[in-house]
């Protein structure tokens, strides 16, 4: 089966411009997923999609970065303005299960980007 | 707030050796799932463990669930440069529903 497929797979910006990182996850997979994965760490959960409602986004900056899941398919997430601490990888994922526990999750190649 | 701790933060093994990483969280977790990293890849799953106690063996691989449901470990039986990468836990707080993953143990093999 097609993996997790993310583009671009790697952007280079300055500070306060717009960014926008899309995600199509594996077929059939209800539950999609965006990390942040700073060097040296590990990945940090922004928000959860169930289909294409939102089950967690408590970790997300809400004053720049936004998301959505349109169709309960494809995402995007959207940094605007960018700041220095976002340069990171952005991972997404993909689960077939979802509920109080939290299925494999498959994840995508991930968008590295630099904020200059 | 939540806390998932991994030590070691990195571990250096001759190849033969055997290596142990050991998850820690502050609060009761549903599930644990780990994930391995290769330098410049992505995290790619390995289990998942759900029943307080439960050990799972994958070839060389062994995993634990602590009875609390609040440790686990990874255990690799003789090394090899394969292995080499960054292991991560990752669980879900039973009281928030919320993920979160470790900082990872970086291995590394000396041959």
């Amino acid at each position: 089966e097609a993996g997790v497929a993310q583009s671009p797979r790697y952007k280079i910006i300055e500070k306060r411009q717009s960014v926008a990182f899309w995600c199509n996850p594996i077929s059939g997979h209800a539950t999609l997923y965006w990390y942040q994965q700073i060097l040296g760490q590990g990945p940090k959960l922004l928000i959860q999609f169930q289909n294409n409602g939102v089950v967690d986004d408590s970790q997300l900056p809400k004053d720049r970065f936004s998301a959505e899941r349109l169709k309960g398919v494809d995402s995007t997430l959207k940094i605007q303005p960018a700041k220095l601490e976002d340069s990171a990888v952005y991972l997404c994922a993909s689960s077939f299960l979802a509920g109080t526990t939290f299925g494999e999750q498959y994840f995508g190649p991930g968008t590295r980007l630099t904020v200059t | 707030g939540q806390q998932v701790m991994q030590i070691p933060q990195y571990q250096h093994v001759q190849e033969g050796e055997d290596f142990t990483t050991y998850c820690n969280s502050s609060t009761t977790l549903s599930n644990i799932q780990w994930y391995k990293q290769r330098p410049g890849g992505h995290p790619v799953f390995l289990i998942q463990l759900v029943k307080s106690g439960e050990v799972k063996k994958q070839k060389r691989l062994t995993f634990q669930f602590g009875e609390a449901k609040k440790n686990s470990s990874l255990h690799i039986t003789a090394t090899q440069t394969t292995d080499v990468g960054t292991y991560f836990c990752a669980g879900k707080d039973v009281s928030n529903y919320k993920i979160i993953f470790g900082k990872g143990t970086r291995l590394h093999i000396l041959p």
